[in-house]
């Protein structure tokens, strides 16, 4: 099956510190999406992209759709202690429908040191 | 939030014995899913509903069965529990194929001992 490169698979930095992460993968994806997951819940959506080269904001993140089509990344600024958690990307491929869902990285740990 | 409700939400359970999870949503959404959930591995699809009675299987299916008799229902049941099967899992619904925009409930952690 696919595969998505998700790095790094952790990052501890600094409150106020800027944060940057991404996909890759070896096959082309028409959606990439990123999610994050809080302990003890479920992933929720943050940011989803449709369209190589689409540079999108939500709030302090914003994600860009690569050119090629197979990657990703997340940028996160000034970082504040609510944004620890579980950061997923996800891919969808067409080619079956898309019935069958998302693809996922293995996600990147944010930590937040005081 | 979107409407979806998973029970149940913790179950330790032994080797051998048979175990069902739901997953009830309450928003008329055509697409469910079954993912679990393990260090290392990310999220991985068990397996898929396109609507009532149309099911398939994802990428990590074996030892597992699912059933949709009802739009707001998926179950997904594991007929005969091993302990490479603790995991979280969660349910995931969708409006349609092709938005790549999945829901997700708040996960069921199983044990197997």
């Amino acid at each position: 099956g696919q595969q998505l490169n998700q790095s790094p698979q952790s990052m501890f930095i600094q409150e106020g510190e800027d944060v940057s992460m991404n996909c890759t993968s070896s096959s082309i994806f028409n959606t990439w999406l990123w999610y994050k997951q809080d302990p003890g819940e479920g992933p929720v959506l943050l940011i989803a992209l449709y369209k190589a080269g689409e540079l999108t904001s939500n709030g302090r993140l914003t994600a860009q759709f690569g050119i090629t089509r197979k990657d990703s990344f997340l940028n996160i600024s000034a970082s504040i202690p609510s944004d620890v958690g579980i950061y997923f990307c996800a891919g969808e491929d067409l080619t079956g429908g898309g019935a069958d869902g998302l693809t996922f990285g293995k996600g990147t740990h944010l930590i937040i040191q005081p | 939030d979107a409407g979806i409700t998973q029970s149940p939400r913790h179950k330790v359970t032994e080797t051998g014995t048979p175990v069902t999870l739901r997953c009830h949503q309450t928003e008329n959404h055509r697409y469910m899913y079954w993912y679990r959930q393990d260090p290392g591995h990310g999220l991985r699809l068990i397996h898929y509903s396109y609507g009532v009675k149309d099911t398939d299987k994802g990428e990590v299916s074996d030892g597992y069965s699912v059933s949709r008799s009802k739009t707001e229902d998926f179950l997904l049941t594991l007929e005969s529990a091993t302990s490479s099967q603790t995991s979280v899992y969660f349910c995931a619904i969708s409006e349609s194929s092709g938005a790549g925009e999945l829901f997700f409930g708040e996960g069921s952690r199983l044990t197997v001992l």
